[in-house]
């Protein structure tokens, strides 16, 4: 079964110093895996998508994230956090090979400080 | 991409009774879906909704309580039955569709049961 594992719950940075969320996950195959960003009161939206092409992903807002199958990893990374990027975000990975069916990690709040 | 809106956007209710909330899609999507996200948590997937078929529920999760329609591509709706404090969440509705886990999610549904 698919799985990921959000490794901290909470992050906290100072504005202008670089942002490291980390994500592990378990698969039986090679996934798709996903970023999610949730700010206070709004829906979700996507950050990046790995879908086995290049294992560094851009995304919106400055995020990237690298798709490493060795340590089963998908750690989220920015190198100047903003303030407006205070927000939970969810490592998110596809169910199964061909399907839009989602799980999603337990969330990590990130807070950025002035 | 799709944008999705929700209705109601927030709602207190009394335990026993029932709400219908509304999910639109602004694009035919092939699948819905529908989440609970309680207080402080992840995301926890109730259903999937295929047009002309019934929906799909996830373990812990069962038709009398969390009916769901999906009379077309654009539309689809859940309804939370004889209501108790602990149905106290956030109801998120999500479209796909391409295959590859991308999902465009709604802004939620803040639901309080008293």
């Amino acid at each position: 079964a698919q799985s990921v594992t959000q490794l901290d719950s909470h992050v906290s940075v100072s504005e202008g110093t670089p942002v490291l969320l980390r994500c592990n996950y378990s698969s039986s195959y090679s996934p798709s895996l996903f970023w999610y960003v949730q700010h206070p009161n709004k829906g979700l939206q996507l950050l990046l998508k790995y879908t086995s092409a290049a294992t560094l992903v851009k995304g919106i807002n400055g995020f990237e994230a690298e798709f490493k199958k060795s340590e089963t990893s998908f750690h989220l990374t920015k190198p100047s956090a903003h303030m407006s990027d205070a927000a939970e975000y969810f490592c998110v990975v596809s169910e199964g090979y061909n399907t839009d069916k989602l799980i999603f990690g337990t969330g990590t709040r990130l807070q950025v400080f002035p | 991409s799709a944008v999705i809106s929700q209705k109601p956007s927030r709602d207190i209710c009394q335990r026993g009774t029932s709400l219908t909330i509304q999910c639109q899609v602004d694009s035919q999507v092939t699948m819905m879906f529908w989440y609970r996200q309680q207080p402080g948590q992840s995301l926890t997937l109730i259903a999937t909704a295929n047009q002309g078929s019934e929906a799909t529920y996830e373990s812990g999760f069962v038709i009398d309580k969390f009916p769901i329609s999906r009379p077309n591509l654009t539309f689809s709706t859940l309804t939370v039955s004889n209501m108790s404090p602990e149905d106290s969440s956030i109801y998120l509705c999500s479209g796909g569709g391409t295959g590859v886990g991308e999902q465009y999610f709604g802004p939620g549904t803040r639901l309080t049961v008293t």
